[in-house]
């Protein structure tokens, strides 16, 4: 079966650190897709990155970054010198099926993030 | 970029009456919608799919009765929640792909939060 784990529940940051989200999952598709986003208090879902599973390369877009290994079934997430602005609940998300066969999400329990002033 | 639109955003009423909440693609088509439901400090869970001019595909554990959906067009799906109950106060979030884009390629809406009192 399906399930995307995120063990951080809660993480505590000072500004400026970096800080690494984690996030694992299960799969019996060989074709998958994943996913983060962010989700401040006002509740609305931000869409960070998609990724498929034939495309391992990690990828930076600007603060953030993104580890994708498939040998160890992770999708880890960094942000680097973090901003008060990025504290939110970051959450990570797996879909299901082929082709548009599907595109219902699986998520992750999600981490709230905490960036200190 | 494509959005999708909820409304109400908040909405409160009393135990036992029925509440409907919209889910609209602002400017694609959608065949397919999601309907998901969080708690306070938990994750998304997917509650159906909303087939537009056919019936939803109910998650186990959702009690079709309740969550009515309806999908009557390619741009509109509807959540209704009937005899509402204090236990049903939740973060209600749909999500849309426009027909005929690849696998997900999602759009979330904002989000409806429901209180019962």
């Amino acid at each position: 079966a399906q399930k995307v784990t995120q063990a951080q529940t809660e993480i505590s940051v000072v500004e400026k650190e970096d800080v690494t989200l984690d996030c694992v999952y299960e799969t019996r598709d060989t074709t998958y897709y994943l996913f983060w986003y962010k989700q401040p208090p006002s509740g609305e879902l931000v869409f960070l990155i998609r990724r498929n599973s034939f495309d391992e390369q990690n990828e930076i877009s600007g603060r953030y970054s993104w580890n994708f290994q498939k040998s160890t079934s992770s999708f880890n997430f960094t942000i680097t010198a973090s901003q008060v602005v990025d504290s939110a609940v970051y959450f990570c998300a797996l879909s299901e099926g082929y082709g548009g066969a599907t595109n219902k999400l699986i998520f992750g329990t999600g981490t709230l993030l905490a960036v200190q002033p | 970029g494509a959005v999708v639109s909820q409304h109400p955003s908040r909405v409160i009423c009393k135990s036992g009456t029925s509440v409907k909440i919209e889910c609209r693609s602002l400017d694609f088509q959608a065949t397919t919608m999601f309907w998901y439901r969080q708690f306070p400090k938990k994750s998304l869970m997917l509650m159906a799919t909303s087939n537009e001019g056919s019936k939803a595909t109910y998650e186990q554990g959702v009690e079709k009765d309740k969550f009515l959906i309806n999908h009557a067009s390619l741009t509109l799906s509807t959540l209704t929640v009937t005899s509402a109950h204090p236990e049903d106060s939740s973060f209600y979030i749909c999500s849309a792909s426009p027909s005929g884009r690849q696998t997900g390629e999602l759009f979330f809406g904002e989000g409806s939060r429901l209180t019962v009192l």
